[in-house]
């Protein structure tokens, strides 16, 4: 069964400065695609950004950057240069290929409350 | 159009009420999803409806029940819920099965925040 693992609770950054969210991630099959989501109070789940496990460079969107170390099973989330915006909980998620006949599904780790102070 | 509808977005319903979460989607996703989130917990799978089929029953109680009436639609129906069942009901759709991509990304609505008294 794959699991995914978050050990930041909460986290505080100041504006405009950098964070990195971490990540660590178990799974056996070779073919699997890690996620972040981002979740405002508002409720509403927002894809940040996606890393491939075959892709050969790490994934940016915009000031979301993904380190993805694949031999340690680590995909961090940096986000550069932090607005109050930003704040919100963090969620990396993972999707392996379909086997046995059972639909794909996201799994999610436990989250990280991110706050950005003024 | 890349939205997913939810509505209510709030409700507050007692123990003997019957009532139904609805989602929509325009974007021809063919797998819609329902998740159950607890506050400060991350989202769990509760069923996966794929071409309009059940495909995925994550041993949900039968309290809930769901329906995919079209590709578009896909309800949640509650009755007799207890105040444990007492969260945000997240609707997600994404492209649908067909190979083994895994970069098939959810999209998510912007959940219905339950109350059962």
């Amino acid at each position: 069964a794959q699991k995914i693992t978050q050990t930041q609770p909460g986290m505080f950054v100041q504006e405009k400065e950098a964070v990195t969210l971490d990540c660590t991630y178990d799974t056996s099959d070779p073919s699997y695609g890690l996620f972040w989501y981002k979740q405002p109070s508002s409720g509403e789940m927002i894809f940040l950004i996606y890393q491939g496990s075959y892709d050969q460079q790490n994934a940016t969107e915009g000031r979301y950057s993904l380190n993805f170390q694949k031999a340690r099973k680590s995909a961090n989330l940096v986000i550069s240069a932090s607005q109050l915006g930003d704040s919100a909980m963090y969620f990396c998620a993972m999707r392996e290929p379909i086997s046995s006949g059972s639909a794909r599904q996201l799994t999610f780790g436990s989250g990280t409350q991110l706050t950005v102070l003024p | 159009d890349t939205e997913v509808t939810q509505t209510p977005k709030h409700l507050v319903m007692g123990m003997t009420n019957k009532k139904s979460l609805k989602c929509e989607q325009h974007m021809g996703h063919r797998a819609m999803y329902w998740y159950k989130q607890k506050a400060k917990k991350p989202p769990e799978l509760m069923f996966v409806y794929s071409y309009e089929k059940l495909s995925i029953n994550e041993s949900v109680p039968s309290r809930f029940s769901p329906e995919c009436p079209n590709s578009s639609l896909l309800n949640l129906h509650l009755h007799a819920l207890q105040p444990e069942d007492s969260a945000l009901y997240l609707c997600a759709s994404s492209q649908g099965p067909g190979g083994d991509s895994t970069n098939e990304k959810l999209f998510f609505g912007s959940g219905t925040q339950l109350s059962v008294l």
